[in-house]
Parts: C-alpha cells; structure tokens; sequence
C-alpha cells in the first residue's frame, strides 16, 4: 500500500540555520503530495502542496518539489526562526490521506 | 466559518464505557477522515468516508464505528473503551480534489482509565 518516510527527529538547529526536512514516498498512483506543521497543543495546518511532478509547493519561506524520479518531498527552508519550532509531517493523498511519523523541529534562539 | 468542530475537547472514560466523538465541518466537503495520534506513532487512519453514506476502514478500525449519514458529520463510537484507546483524536475533512489538502480540527483528548 501506499506509505510516507520521513527523517525521524528531533532536528536541533540555530536561528538562521538552513533546514531540510527528508520525505520519500510509495504510491502505486499519481497522489498529490503535502506538508502539514502542528504546533503545541494544536490541529495540523496545512504548510503547503504539490500536484503533480515537477511542481514546488512554497509558503512562509518553506518550499518542496515533487520529484518522480526519487519519490520524494522534501522541505527546505534558507533561515529559520524560532517560531519554526514545531512538528512537521509529510503526507500523500489519493481517496485518503497517509502522513509520516512526523520530524520535531528545535530552533535555539 | 467555523471550518472542522470537534467535541469534546478533552475526555476521561473508565475502561468498558462507550462514547462518541463528534465532528462537524460547514464547509461542504465530501472527504472526512479520523485519525489517531500517539507519541512517536503520527497520525494513524482509523476510519473514512468519502461521501454521505459510504465509510470505509483506515488502519487501525478495531474498537471504533462511524456513520455518514450527513455530508456535515462524521461521528467516532467508541465500543467499549479500553486503556490502549488512550490518545489525541483528530478529525479531518477535504473536497473530492485529491489535491485540495485536508483541514483539521483541533481535536480529542482522551483518556481511559
């Protein structure tokens, strides 16, 4: 069936740091891709998406490309800030959606 | 709009008593979904439904019923609650476009003791 792996945490880093993310993905379609943020105590949000092959997702200075060819989505961001701190899933989607175990993010002021 | 209620947001049951979670979304959405979140386990599917009427089982069903009998909501029975059912609770839905993405609620506490 299909599943998502991504980079187990927690992932510690400074402020203005460089931050990826790993995300690699099994489907037997063509599923839409995602990343979702969960902040303490809250719901997931939506962080951003991709279509299809190809396309980058981007919001709040996040971004992540669909790559066939590696099956993967992976989230990168040039300079986090503290308010980054959260957990980060990635997520596939065809009639249903199948998340990741989810990587805990760390930011050191 | 309010987007995806649940309720309540926080629970104790005793092991072998019965509950349900509600959820409700205002926003027309077809696709409805609940999930399970446990430490170090992310979100696992229970249960879905992809319209009124139809619900299918997610990845972990045992212990748990749904009905869709409204496109607005999407009920969670608990049978008969047991220690292992312990976890935060959430409920999602989507339109029909595989790539619209999923909005949440803000979810269930549960505890059973």
């Amino acid at each position: 069936g299909d599943s998502v792996t991504q980079m187990e945490g927690p992932v510690t880093l400074s402020e203005e740091a460089f931050l990826t993310i790993n995300c690699t993905y099994t489907a037997t379609g063509y599923p839409s891709l995602f990343w979702y943020v969960q902040y303490p105590g809250e719901g997931l949000q939506l962080l951003l998406k991709a279509t299809k092959a190809d396309d980058k997702g981007s919001n709040k200075g996040f971004e992540a490309t669909y790559r066939k060819e590696t099956t993967s989505f992976h989230l990168e961001k040039g300079s986090v800030q503290v308010s980054d701190s959260a957990v980060y899933f990635c997520a596939l989607s065809d009639d249903k959606i199948i998340f990741g175990k989810g990587t805990r993010l760390h930011i050191l002021p | 709009n309010a987007g995806v209620t649940q309720t309540p947001k926080f629970q104790v049951l005793k092991t072998g008593q019965s509950m349900t979670l509600q959820c409700a979304q205002d926003m027309n959405h077809e696709y409805m979904s609940w999930y399970r979140q446990d430490p170090g386990m992310g979100l696992r599917l229970i249960h879905y439904s992809v319209g009124a009427g139809i619900t299918d089982q997610g990845e972990v069903p045992n212990g748990y019923n749904v009905s869709r009998s409204t496109t607005e909501d999407f009920p969670l029975r608990l049978l008969s609650a047991a220690p292992s059912q312990t976890s935060v609770y959430f409920c999602a839905s989507s339109y029909r476009d595989r790539g619209y993405g999923y909005t949440f609620g803000s979810g269930t506490r549960l505890t059973v003791v």
